[in-house]
């Protein structure tokens, strides 16, 4: 059982760049979120979706966009990358975030130069 | 803008002390608030979910309560041990599908 697996885990761009980081769960869920990490400042919502074709923003939507086309996967998407994007970048799913918890992705360290 | 705050923001204790530390966030519109541990080098797994005012939680030496009238909830550890070494993250979630974190604290418990 795979759990929730984030392609690719390291990627270094230069700024102006796109690219698109993928989600993957196998456990059925209908909530998926993307999450940054940064020194000093926890997990800030990007974006999330509560079930297939439906997407919304969270804290810090700017400069990054969502798709959600199957249930199982959630792309994240950098149009032109900069470099206030240099992050650690975590995908979680849930069944239920009211009584349920988020599983969480291993990462995906994205640097900008 | 929903606020969820952890205190300290780190905290360096010695093998076998017992430690607490705080998640202050919203008391209204309260749903439930998540504890997740995250070791360095992994990913956050979850502690507890919990929903109801009142609520204690507890796995082995880890613990949690919950006030969410006056939107709190503490999570003790008794008898820390160098593998407790970790972040411990507080998630507040108030309805619309959205969890929201706090910065969380980073414990070091030293042998």
């Amino acid at each position: 059982n795979a759990g929730v697996t984030q392609t690719p885990k390291f990627r270094v761009l230069k700024t102006g760049q796109s690219m698109t980081l993928l989600c993957a769960q196998d456990m059925n869920h209908e909530y998926m979120y993307w999450y940054r990490q940064d020194p000093g400042m926890g997990l800030r919502l990007i974006h999330y979706s509560v079930g297939e074709g439906t997407t919304a923003k969270g804290e810090v939507p700017d400069g990054y966009n969502v798709s959600r086309l199957k249930k199982q996967n959630f792309l994240l998407g950098l149009e032109s990358a900069a470099p206030s994007q240099t992050s650690v970048y975590f995908c979680a799913s849930s069944w239920d975030p009211y009584t349920g918890e988020l599983f969480f992705g291993e990462g995906s360290r994205l640097t900008v130069l | 803008i929903l606020n969820v705050e952890q205190s300290p923001q780190s905290l360096h204790v010695q093998e076998g002390d017992s430690t607490n530390f705080t998640c202050s966030f919203p008391s209204s519109n309260f749903y439930a608030l998540h504890w997740y541990r995250w070791e360095t080098a992994k990913s956050p797994e979850a502690l507890f979910v919990m929903t109801l005012n009142g609520d204690e939680k507890k796995k082995g030496r880890i613990s949690a309560t919950l006030n969410t009238k006056e939107g709190y909830s503490y999570l003790y550890i008794k008898g820390s041990q160098p593998e407790d070494s970790a972040t411990y993250l507080c998630a507040f979630y108030g309805g619309y599908n959205k969890l929201i974190f706090g910065a969380g604290t980073r414990l070091a418990v030293h042998p």
